[in-house]
C-alpha cells in the first residue's frame, strides 16, 4: 500500500529565504508525483507534476526534483514571499491506469514579512 | 489545463439532510472524480464519475450515502445523503483535462465546504 509523508507538518521562516518541502512516499514504483498548493478552506492548485522519467520540473521560483529509488520528492521555493503562505500537498499516482492520487498530509508553510 | 467550477462553494446543513453538490469542466473529460478532505486531514478519494455508466466508489465509500450523477462529459453531482455532523468536510471535484486518461495534470475545484450541524 503506497503511503505518502510530508515533514514538517508546518514550516515558519522570514520572507526571502529559500526553502525546501519534502515528500517521501513507501512505494517507488510510481507513475507520476503532483505538487499542489491549498489556500485555508480552499481548492487544490496544480504547481507541478513530474513523471516518473523525469528527475525535475520548474515553474517560476518553484523547482520540484523526484528521486524514484529512494522514494523522494522535494519542492525548493526560491525567494520566499508572503503570498506563499499555504499548505503545500503531494500526490502520488501508483500506476499509469490507476486515476486515484495519494496524498500526503501537507506542510503548512507560514512566510512572515 | 481546466477550470473547474463547483457550487455550492459553502453551506450549512442540517442533521438528516441531504445536500447535492455541483461540478462543472470548462472541457469534455472522460473522468470525473470526487475527494473529501475532513477537517485538518488529507485527500481521500470517494468515488471515480465515468459518464454513461455508475461511478466506481473506493473502500468505505457506499452510493446509498453518496450519490453520484454523470450525465454528460463536462457536469456530474455529488449527492451526501442524510448528513451527520462527520460529514462535515470540504468536498472537491477534479478533472484531467481531455479524453485522454493516462496522461496530464489533476485539477481541482474550489471546493464544497459543508457544515453539519
Amino acid at each position: 500500500k503506497q503511503e505518502v509523508t510530508q515533514i514538517p507538518a508546518a514550516l515558519s521562516v522570514p520572507e526571502g529565504e529559500n526553502l525546501v518541502l519534502n515528500c517521501s512516499f513507501t512505494d517507488s514504483a510510481i507513475y507520476n508525483l503532483q505538487w499542489f498548493r491549498q489556500d485555508p478552506g480552499k481548492g487544490l492548485t496544480s504547481l507541478l507534476l513530474i513523471q516518473s522519467s523525469q528527475r525535475e520540473q520548474t515553474s517560476g521560483r518553484l523547482n520540484a526534483s523526484l528521486d524514484k529509488s529512494s522514494g523522494r520528492s522535494t519542492l525548493y521555493i526560491a525567494a520566499s514571499q508572503p503570498g506563499d503562505s499555504a499548505t503545500y500537498l503531494c500526490a502520488v499516482r501508483r500506476f499509469q491506469g490507476a486515476q486515484k492520487l495519494v496524498f500526503g498530509q501537507g506542510t503548512r508553510l507560514t512566510i512572515n514579512p | 489545463s481546466a477550470v473547474i467550477s463547483q457550487k455550492p462553494s459553502r453551506d450549512i446543513c442540517q442533521r438528516g439532510t441531504s445536500l447535492t453538490i455541483q461540478c462543472q469542466v470548462d472541457s469534455q473529460v472522460t473522468m470525473m472524480f470526487w475527494y473529501r478532505q475532513q477537517p485538518g486531514q488529507s485527500l481521500t478519494l470517494i468515488a471515480t464519475a465515468n459518464q454513461g455508466s455508475e461511478a466506481t466508489y473506493e473502500s468505505g465509500f457506499v452510493i446509498d450515502k453518496f450519490p453520484i450523477s454523470r450525465p454528460n462529459l463536462t457536469f456530474s453531482t455529488l449527492t451526501v445523503s442524510n448528513m451527520s455532523p462527520e460529514d462535515s468536510s470540504i468536498y472537491l471535484c477534479s478533472a484531467r483535462p481531455g479524453t485522454d486518461i493516462n496522461t496530464g495534470e489533476l485539477f481541482f475545484g474550489e471546493g464544497s465546504r459543508l457544515t453539519v450541524l
